[in-house]
């Protein structure tokens, strides 16, 4: 079955250490994304990808970082920088184009998410 | 950058009773995508309905409906004969149809409701 996998689901970090979460895709997407999650505050970009080798910031990326050497990885490392670490992060995925279509082509689809604790 | 807000932090309803959740986003642009997601506990999301902004017909899912008035820029969701299974947290989100310098494809999200459903 086509989808994204997070890993791992949950993880402790430590301060001053930085951490690697994975997200993988196996639904040939061209897109991916990292978004944060806090109480009360939704879904706030991180970054996103569109092509292997490009990345952009999204509205938080200040404290973490991306990759994007292959098509189906967009792995994230929260960096001894980010202030406040502790929230759940979702990965997400899409194809690129104008219209999401009613197949589900260009909808966004996420990951089951990882929960980052800081102790 | 498009706002998105929802104004109601926790919405409850009985048990095939309706509700409806409330939205509204702000941008300058004309051609665009709005969605309803779903975050039940388990904290997947998935996606519940979306509207495309040039078709006027609202979007229907079984038993999940939109209300969009793009003039008054509002994207509010009815749940009809609601469900214990329902109950979730649910985000409005909104994407350009061509995507922007900031975000590509990405969607904005609002802060999301709360919805309890009561036997």
């Amino acid at each position: 079955d086509g989808g994204i996998t997070q890993s791992p689901k949950y993880l402790f970090r430590k301060e001053g250490q930085n951490v690697t979460l994975s997200c993988e895709q196996n639904l040939n997407h061209d897109a991916m994304y990292w978004y944060r999650q806090d109480p009360g505050q939704g879904l706030r970009l991180i970054y996103y990808s569109q092509i292997v080798n490009d990345f952009q910031k999204g509205d938080i990326a200040e404290g973490y970082s991306v990759s994007r050497e292959k098509k189906e990885s967009f792995p994230l490392t929260v960096t001894s920088a980010q202030k406040n670490p502790t929230a759940f992060y979702l990965c997400a995925s899409s194809g690129l184009g104008q219209r999401p279509s009613s197949s589900g082509a260009n909808v966004l689809t996420f990951g089951a998410g990882s929960r980052l604790t800081v102790l | 950058a498009q706002t998105v807000t929802q104004s109601q932090p926790e919405m409850s309803v009985q048990e095939a009773e309706t509700v409806t959740l409330s939205c509204t986003y702000d941008t300058s642009e004309s051609d665009y995508y709005l969605f309803w997601y779903k975050q039940p506990p388990s904290r997947q999301m998935i996606l519940v309905i979306r509207q495309e902004a040039y078709k006027q017909q609202n979007a229907t899912e079984n038993r999940f409906s939109v209300n969009f008035q793009k003039a008054a820029k509002s994207f509010s969701l009815k749940i009809s004969d609601s469900q214990l299974g329902d109950a979730a947290m649910y985000f409005c989100a909104y994407r350009s149809a061509w995507g922007n310098s900031n975000s590509g494809y990405a969607l904005n999200f609002g802060k999301g409701t709360s919805l309890l459903v009561t036997p």
